[in-house]
């Protein structure tokens, strides 16, 4: 099994919403990601888990909150949302080690209204 | 600085004719560089990645890359497109300095294949 599943595919919500995104990995890696990206644009790193703990926060604003519950799952919680944070949101997992590539999942296009 | 530098937004290629997708580097130390295509509302695919050893790297779909120390280069190719390559191609390199989990991409290349 070389997925990352990502659900939803497509979600749309309010600015007052409280939403989660969720990712899912069974291939053993222990470095999780969760990436933004805008259209026709390079992915944006957001957040970085490393053996479930938390190893980077681009500066991410605190209304993305991220959650590893345990080695295969990974949440992004959504509240209070602007419509400028409508975009692809990608999930991605590797093993841990310098020459590992990274496995992405499908995104969830989000559309804040 | 780590950093990858993709100087074409859009490479235009006949069916059937070779392709080059170019991608330069800048880094501390060795570079671990990696090839991504992407499609219409769909997540990065991995196509290939150079670590260490043979200067060519073959991959994913027929794509190698050749890996150019002197001219900091790793740009990916193919001797013979097909219009399903049609996509958006990011170059990455991993951070070998401050914290090597973190991927720095180029701005992308879409690339457009005709029939």
């Amino acid at each position: 099994d070389t997925e990352v599943t990502q659900t939803p595919k497509h979600l749309v919500m309010g600015m007052t919403n409280k939403k989660s995104l969720k990712c899912e990995q069974h291939m053993g890696h222990r470095a999780m990601y969760w990436y933004k990206q805008k259209a026709k644009k390079p992915p944006e790193l957001m957040f970085v888990y490393s053996y479930e703990k938390l190893s980077i926060n681009e500066s991410v604003p605190s209304r993305f909150s991220p959650e590893c519950p345990n080695s295969s799952l990974l949440n992004l919680h959504l509240h209070a949302l602007q419509p400028e944070d409508s975009a692809l949101y990608l999930c991605a997992s590797s093993q841990e080690g310098k020459n590992t590539e990274a496995f992405f999942g499908q995104g969830t296009r989000l559309t804040v209204v | 600085a780590q950093s990858v530098a993709q100087p074409e937004d859009q490479v235009n290629v006949a069916e059937g004719n070779p392709l080059t997708v170019k991608c330069t580097y800048s880094v501390s130390g060795n570079p671990y560089l990696f090839w991504y295509v992407q499609y219409p509302n769909r997540g990065l695919q991995f196509l290939l990645k150079y670590i260490t050893g043979d200067n060519l790297v073959k991959g994913s779909y027929g794509f190698e890359a050749e890996f150019n120390k002197s001219q900091t280069s790793f740009h990916l190719k193919k001797p013979s497109a097909l219009v399903s390559d049609s996509a958006l191609y990011f170059c990455a390199v991993r951070d070998m300095r401050y914290n090597f989990n973190k991927f720095y991409f180029g701005s992308g290349t879409k690339l457009n294949v005709k029939p």
